[in-house]
């Protein structure tokens, strides 16, 4: 089983803050997936990495891949009380097309 | 609809009692996929379909628990004789294409909040 740990578990900052979030591994993987998660609802594909050392930007979100593709980041410039919610990170191992190991998120509050 | 939906979206069953969860995936997705997710925790794999065939059933947490989607489209979670431990919510996705890679976005139903008491 491959374990994603995430940190921090929680993050309560302030609106126009600064914040990364790490999702990391002892597993490689093909690649990594970031999701949000709202109360009450399911989650929601923020983006896919795929590359070892990608950078993709999302407006204000910028993810990243580890050069080994072991280890990932989410930066968030400027947070919004929008951008609450849980933080999920998911990845696929190179053997398995079927199975998505989630990590256990970041829950991030931003205040107004 | 244009979305996965899941009913009932909340449940609280008796202990002992048998529930049936119901999954309405995206019209057309090949593969349909059932998650748990605990209270503060990220959701946990239980099963995945490929049309009408189960080909992963690995994540399943015991015999009481039975997946079924009969005419490729629709699927029911069946849990018997629940147990405290079951409460959790359950998570539907439905995808596209075959399974999951990273170029096939995974849709996920609101879930349904199971409560066993």
């Amino acid at each position: 089983t491959q374990l994603l740990e995430q940190s921090p578990q929680f993050l309560s900052i302030q609106e126009g803050e600064n914040l990364t979030v790490y999702c990391n591994s002892s597993s490689v993987f093909s690649s990594l997936q970031w999701y949000r998660q709202e109360p009450g609802e399911g989650p929601v594909l923020l983006v896919t990495v795929v590359t070892g050392g990608e950078v993709k930007k999302l407006k204000r979100l910028t993810f990243q891949f580890g050069d080994a593709r072991k280890d990932s980041s989410l930066h968030i410039t400027a947070a919004q009380p929008g951008d609450t919610g849980l933080y999920l990170c998911a990845a696929l191992s190179s053997g398995s097309a079927r199975q998505l190991t989630f990590g256990s998120g970041t829950q991030l509050t931003v205040l107004p | 609809g244009a979305g996965v939906s899941q009913s009932p979206r909340y449940k609280v069953a008796k202990r002992g009692q048998d529930v049936a969860l119901r999954c309405d995936p995206i019209s057309g997705h090949v593969s349909l996929f059932w998650y748990q997710q605990a209270l503060g925790q990220g959701p946990e794999f239980l099963t995945y379909f490929q049309n009408e065939a189960q080909l992963d059933k690995s994540g399943l947490p015991s015999d009481r628990f039975f997946a079924e989607r009969p005419e490729g489209s629709v699927s029911t979670l069946k849990i018997q004789r629940t147990q405290q431990e079951d409460s959790a919510v359950y998570l539907c996705a439905s995808s596209l294409e075959w399974g999951h890679f990273s170029g096939n976005t995974i849709y996920f139903g609101e879930g349904s909040w199971l409560t066993v008491v």
